[in-house]
């Protein structure tokens, strides 16, 4: 079983619409959660970066960690084109590496 | 501000040549600096790490090499390269937050 479980998409979404991309992991131990955008042909940018347990609300991105479930959301309100690409979410324990999902790939349709 | 350069861009080589990628970092001193294979549609998979000038730490045994020359410059090589070798291939350094990523080196073999 992967440490770190990303749903691989494609998603499909027109443009406007409420975008929910998700992560479950396994390693309770998990303290650091982050969400990468990753434009093609390019090197990922880190979108978010959140601590423990909770949302952060940056603009039209919000990232929710519930660790009780071991579950995170990266939701994008009022998706745009420019919104397409691939998200990975991202996570690790105080001392380790950081574990990747495989990314969701996103297209945000006109 | 810190910025990461990665080269070349783009490369395609016949299956036994040698391979040499090369990244830098600017705006900081003796980061932790890493270098990632990315396979279509999969997630980021750790190659090496490195903590400083000459310490090298390999994740996954391989056909690749890493050095670290200098304190802020970071070479992936190999002497003979394999079909396998094709991948999208980052260079991260590791900053307050998390991890800051190059543009990559998209390297096919042919």
């Amino acid at each position: 079983q992967k440490e770190v479980e990303q749903d691989p998409g494609p998603l499909s979404v027109p443009e406007g619409a409420i975008v929910s991309l998700n992560c479950t992991y396994s390693n309770s131990a998990f303290q650091y959660f982050m969400w990468y955008r990753q434009y093609s042909r390019k090197g990922p940018e880190l979108l978010m970066y959140t601590y423990s347990s909770g949302n952060k609300e940056d603009g039209r991105f919000t990232a929710q960690v519930d660790k009780s479930s071991k579950y995170i959301s990266l939701f994008i309100r009022d998706s745009q084109p420019s919104d397409s690409a691939t998200y990975l979410c991202a996570m690790r324990t105080s001392g380790s590496r950081l574990t990747f999902g495989e990314g969701t790939q996103l297209t945000v349709n006109p | 501000s810190q910025t990461i350069h990665q080269w070349p861009a783009t490369l395609v080589q016949p299956v036994g040549s040698p391979l040499s990628l090369e990244c830098t970092v600017e705006g900081t001193s003796n980061p932790n600096l890493y270098w990632y294979r990315q396979a279509a549609g999969r997630g980021l998979q750790l190659l090496f790490y490195s903590v400083g000038i000459g310490q090298i730490s390999s994740e996954v045994p391989q056909n690749l090499s890493a050095s670290r020359p200098q304190d802020r410059q970071f070479i992936l090589s190999s002497k003979k390269l394999l079909l396998s070798d094709s991948g999208f291939y980052l260079c991260a350094w590791r900053g307050v937050g998390e991890l800051f990523f190059g543009e990559g080196s998209r390297l096919t073999v042919l």
